[in-house]
C-alpha cells in the first residue's frame, strides 16, 4: 500500500465554524507532513511530525492546530479560520533516511471558507 | 529566505522535448526531486538526483544536475499531451533532525497537439 489518504475531499465552513482534516498512511513512514497549496503556487510547509512528536512548526497561526495521535494518522483542526485560508491543504508521508526519501502525497482536501 | 526558482510556463508540440529548469538554493542538499501535479491532484513523484550524480535517465525523462551553478533541468523526450500539468522541483535539507522539503514556483507544461 502506497497510498496517503485524505478526508474530506472537499470541505466548506463559515468563519465560526470547527472542522478537522484526516490523513492516513501505512507505508511504516515515520514523518508525516501538512502543506498548504493555493492557485498556482507551490505548496508551502505548515507542519511536520517526526515519530509522533511535533518537529517543525512553520509559525503557523493557532487557528491551524496538528495533531497526531499515531504513527498512522495525522490530523489537522480548524477553528476560527479566515477566508483566505481557503486552499487546498494536502497531507504527506516519507522523508526516511534510506534512498531516495521522496514524500508520498494525498490528493488533498480543498478547504474554501465562507 | 530565498526561493526556489522555476520558469514559470512551458509550451511545446507533441513529440518534441520539454526542458524544465529549476535553480535552488541548498548546496548541502542530498536529494533533489521532480514532482508532477494534474489539475485538483496531490504531486506525483516523477524522478529524483542524488547529489553525487550530475545525470540520470528513467525512460522519457533525463535530469541533469550543476550543482556548481545549483541548478537542475528535467527534459522530457517525446512529450505527450498527458504530459500537460504543473512540474515542481524540490530540495531536501535537514532542520532540528528533520527532513525538509522546499518546493519550486512551479513551471505549467502545456502541450499542444
Amino acid at each position: 500500500d502506497t497510498e496517503v489518504t485524505q478526508t474530506p475531499k472537499h470541505l466548506v465552513m463559515g468563519m465560526t465554524n470547527k472542522k478537522s482534516l484526516k490523513c492516513e498512511q501505512h507505508m511504516g513512514h515515520r514523518a508525516m507532513y501538512w502543506y498548504k497549496q493555493k492557485a498556482k503556487k507551490p505548496p508551502e510547509l505548515m507542519f511536520v511530525y517526526s515519530y509522533e512528536k511535533l518537529s517543525i512548526n512553520e509559525s503557523v497561526p493557532s487557528r491551524f492546530s496538528p495533531e497526531c495521535p499515531n504513527s498512522s494518522l495525522l490530523n489537522l483542526h480548524l477553528h476560527a479560520l479566515q477566508p483566505e485560508d481557503s486552499a487546498l491543504y494536502l497531507c504527506a508521508s516519507g522523508g526516511g533516511p534510506s534512498s531516495p526519501g521522496e514524500l508520498f502525497f494525498g490528493e488533498g482536501s480543498r478547504l474554501t471558507v465562507l | 529566505g530565498e526561493d526556489v526558482e522555476q520558469s514559470l510556463f512551458l509550451s511545446v508540440r507533441e513529440g518534441d522535448s520539454s526542458v524544465i529548469n529549476c535553480t535552488y538554493t541548498d548546496s548541502s542538499s542530498t536529494y533533489l526531486y521532480w514532482y508532477k501535479q494534474e489539475p485538483g491532484a496531490g504531486l506525483q513523484l516523477l524522478t529524483y538526483i542524488f547529489s553525487n550524480m550530475d545525470m540520470k535517465q528513467d525512460q522519457r525523462l533525463t535530469v541533469l544536475l550543476n550543482k556548481k551553478d545549483k541548478h537542475l533541468s528535467l527534459r522530457i523526450a517525446d512529450t505527450q499531451t498527458g504530459d500537460s500539468a504543473i512540474y515542481f522541483c524540490a530540495e531536501r535539507n535537514t532542520t532540528s533532525g528533520t527532513y525538509k522539503y522546499i518546493f519550486g514556483t512551479g513551471t505549467r507544461l502545456k502541450v499542444l497537439a
